[in-house]
């Protein structure tokens, strides 16, 4: 069955180090993104890609970088890690840009 | 006006109810809505879409009023299983828009 799996589930690193989080989906969609869910906040869009060598800033993207070099992997790269960034990371796919996604399992990422 | 609003909750229901979570959304545009379920700590799952004329699945009923962009789920017969978050989701022309969730607590 496909599935998209995301990597570590757990991370704690410490302020100022760069973290690549990993996403790797085996649906064939074109369509990628990366949340970060807060209390109080709900689910925000941090990056998306629509296809191979397409990345585009969501809502909070400051402090945050994605490549998109295949169609199954989307990693999320924290170029300094910093304290606000500890978040539960979830990334999702879709087949249709504004259709149904479906999310890996999530990143519980702790900066200290 | 927030993009999407909901009712944060939390609703405790008893086994067997029936329960009814609403939703607003600010874009007019918007051309798909969901509704998402997400049990703590894990990531979300699609519950179901929402369509013009109405749809059911089930215990699961939801209805969308372009006019008052407005979204509702209704939930019969409410099972302990039930319980989770629920989000509603909205199109935005390039992505989807998550609401902060509607937390439903259903006890025996």
């Amino acid at each position: 069955d496909a599935e998209i799996t995301q990597s570590p589930r757990h991370k704690i690193t410490e302020t100022g180090r760069q973290v690549t989080l990993a996403c790797h989906q085996t649906w064939n969609h074109n369509n990628m993104f990366w949340y970060r869910q807060d209390l109080g906040h709900g689910l925000r869009l941090i990056h998306y890609s629509y296809g191979v060598q397409d990345t585009n800033k969501g809502e909070v993207s400051d402090g945050y970088s994605v490549s998109r070099s295949n169609t199954e992997d989307l990693p999320l790269t924290l170029e300094s890690a910093a304290s606000s960034q500890t978040s539960v990371y979830f990334c999702a796919s879709s087949e249709w840009r504004e259709g149904i996604q479906y999310f890996g399992a999530g990143t519980r990422l702790s900066v200290l | 006006r927030k993009e999407v609003e909901q009712d944060p909750g939390p609703f405790n229901v008893p086994e067997g109810a029936t329960v009814a979570f609403n939703c607003t959304y600010s874009n007019s545009a918007s051309q798909s809505f969901f509704w998402y379920r997400q049990d703590c700590r894990k990531e979300p799952k699609l519950l179901m879409s929402v369509y013009s004329s109405g749809n059911e699945d089930g215990r699961f009923t939801a209805q969308l009023n372009r006019a008052s962009q407005y979204i509702s789920l209704l939930i019969r017969d409410s099972k302990l299983s039930d319980s989770a978050t629920y989000l509603c989701v909205v199109t935005t022309g390039t992505a989807l828009i998550f609401g902060k969730g509607t937390t439903l607590s259903v006890s025996s």
